[in-house]
C-alpha cells in the first residue's frame, strides 16, 4: 500500500521560533492534506493542496504540495503555546475510480513549543 | 457548527466480546468513514461507505468487522469478537458533496476510545 513518511517525529521549539516539517510518498497523490490533532480530539483540517507546485497560506501556516506530487512541506511561522499538538500529512487521491475519498495519513510530528 | 457525533467516549470491553461503535454523521454528508489509531502511531484507514455500501476497505478491516447505516442518522461500526491489539481510538469520518463533486474535508468526531482486556 501507499505509505508516507513524515519527519520529524518530534520537535521541542521556543515560543516565537518557526517550524517545518514534512512528508514524502513512494507514490503520487492528487491532493495533499495537512491536520492538526489536540489531545483526545479527532484531526481537523488546516490545510488543503490540490496542485503540483502550489503553496497554499492559512494564517502563520504554509503548505506546499510538491512537483513531483509525491512530497508535501508545512511550516509556522512565529508559533504560539496553543500551536501545541500533533501535526498530521494526509495524501489522497481524486474521487471517482476506485477512490471514494480515502485518506493515507504519516505517522505525525509531535510539536511541543515552549512559552 | 455541524460537527460528527461518536458514543461512547471510552469503551471498555473482554476479549471475545462484540463491541458497536456508534457515530452520527454531519446530517447532509453523503461519504462515511472509520478510521483508527492505536496509542502514539499514525491514523489507518478502515472503510469508506457510499450509498449504502462499502466502497472501499482496507486490509485491517476484515471479516470481524461491519459497518451499517441502520437509519438516516447513525453509521455503526461493529466488532464482532474483540482482540486485545483492536484496542485503538476509533475515529468516524464524513464528507459532503457539492456540485456533484466529493468535498475535499472529511469532518471527524472526537473518537471512541477502545480498550480491549
Amino acid at each position: 500500500g501507499q505509505q508516507l513518511n513524515q519527519s520529524p517525529q518530534s520537535m521541542f521549539i521556543q515560543e516565537g521560533e518557526d517550524v517545518s516539517m514534512n512528508c514524502t510518498s513512494s507514490s503520487i497523490f492528487n491532493t495533499w492534506l495537512w491536520y492538526k490533532q489536540d489531545p483526545g480530539e479527532g484531526p481537523v483540517l488546516l490545510i488543503a493542496l490540490y496542485k503540483a507546485g502550489e503553496l497554499t497560506s492559512n494564517g502563520r501556516l504554509t503548505a506546499q504540495f510538491g512537483i513531483t506530487r509525491k512530497d508535501s512541506f508545512l511550516n509556522i511561522s512565529a508559533s504560539i503555546p496553543s500551536d501545541v499538538g500533533i501535526y498530521f500529512c494526509a495524501g489522497q487521491l481524486n474521487a471517482g475510480g476506485t477512490s471514494y475519498g480515502k485518506l493515507t495519513f504519516g505517522q505525525g510530528t509531535i510539536l511541543t513549543v515552549h512559552p | 457548527e455541524p460537527e460528527v457525533t461518536q458514543t461512547p467516549s471510552h469503551q471498555v470491553t473482554q476479549m471475545g466480546q462484540e463491541v458497536i461503535l456508534r457515530c452520527v454523521p454531519i446530517s447532509n454528508h453523503l461519504y462515511f468513514y472509520w478510521y483508527r489509531q492505536i496509542l502514539g502511531q499514525k491514523v489507518e484507514f478502515l472503510v469508506s461507505f457510499y450509498n449504502n455500501e462499502i466502497s472501499e476497505k482496507s486490509e485491517i478491516f476484515d471479516d470481524q468487522f461491519s459497518v451499517e447505516r441502520p437509519d438516516g442518522s447513525n453509521f455503526t461500526l461493529k466488532i464482532r469478537s474483540t482482540k486485545l491489539e483492536d484496542s485503538a481510538m476509533y475515529f468516524c469520518a464524513s464528507r459532503g458533496l457539492t456540485g456533484g463533486k466529493m468535498n475535499t474535508e472529511a469532518f471527524f468526531g472526537q473518537g471512541t476510545r477502545l480498550t480491549v482486556v
